[in-house]
């Protein structure tokens, strides 16, 4: 029934180390978001796809890769994770681009 | 610079009081959206409203409203007779037809805090 779910939900990592984030809807959108949010609650957008395809793309480390196998899905892989990675991660969708966004539970990142 | 701006940091206030955000926001567009979102403790973040340009009715959803004034590039959240559950950061966000691809810029966000 979850309309937009992360896994994992915790990831504590070292510096260093490769990790990613799956992102899944079952709402039938188009359009699919990575956010991050600081420690002061700030959030920012990294990524957005529109049916698979990249349509934004922030001002993110070339570290961070996403890939959308479908209209469904939206992964996060991080190369190399460093100190200031550490933050929580939400995955969005919307019907498209103009509609309200539902966010998922969020994964919080460690890098230690 | 900042397209959202929310002024209020913390608003703490005691059950039953009201509490105004105030949500100040920067655009060029002449087509936007408007949302409110909530982030209670837990983390989740929990779609409230959303309101077109176009459209300047307030609103009012049970003890939520909304007033838009695109006079004053506004759109405060009240809430009405608050309770404890109503705690939480509560964000609002814009969304811009031609400058922004409709990305979603987001305001740093106003803590209540309802004491019992």
């Amino acid at each position: 029934d979850t309309a937009v779910s992360q896994t994992p939900k915790y990831l504590v990592t070292q510096m260093g180390n490769d990790k990613s984030i799956k992102c899944e809807q079952n709402l039938g959108h188009d359009t699919m978001y990575w956010y991050k949010q600081d420690s002061k609650k700030f959030l920012k957008i990294m990524f957005s796809y529109n049916n698979k395809e990249l349509i934004i793309n922030e001002t993110v480390p070339n570290r961070f890769s996403p890939k959308s196998p479908d209209k469904a899905h939206l992964n996060l892989h991080i190369n190399s994770l460093e100190l200031g990675d550490s933050a929580v991660y939400f995955c969005a969708s919307s019907l498209k681009s103009y509609n309200e966004q539902f966010f998922g539970p969020g994964t919080r990142l460690t890098v230690l | 610079a900042q397209k959202v701006t929310q002024a209020q940091t913390e608003i703490s206030v005691v059950e039953k009081e009201d509490v105004t955000l105030d949500c100040v926001y920067e655009t060029r567009d002449t087509t936007y959206y408007l949302f409110w979102y909530k982030q209670p403790p837990s983390g989740e973040l929990v779609f409230l409203i959303r309101r077109n340009s176009f459209d300047e009715q307030n609103e009012i959803s049970g003890r939520y409203s909304w007033n838009f004034q695109k006079s004053t590039s506004s759109f405060n959240f009240t809430i009405t007779a608050s309770q404890v559950v109503d705690s939480a950061v509560y964000f609002c966000a814009l969304s811009e037809a031609l400058t922004n691809d409709y990305k979603l810029s987001f305001g740093a966000g106003t803590t209540v805090t309802v004491r019992a």
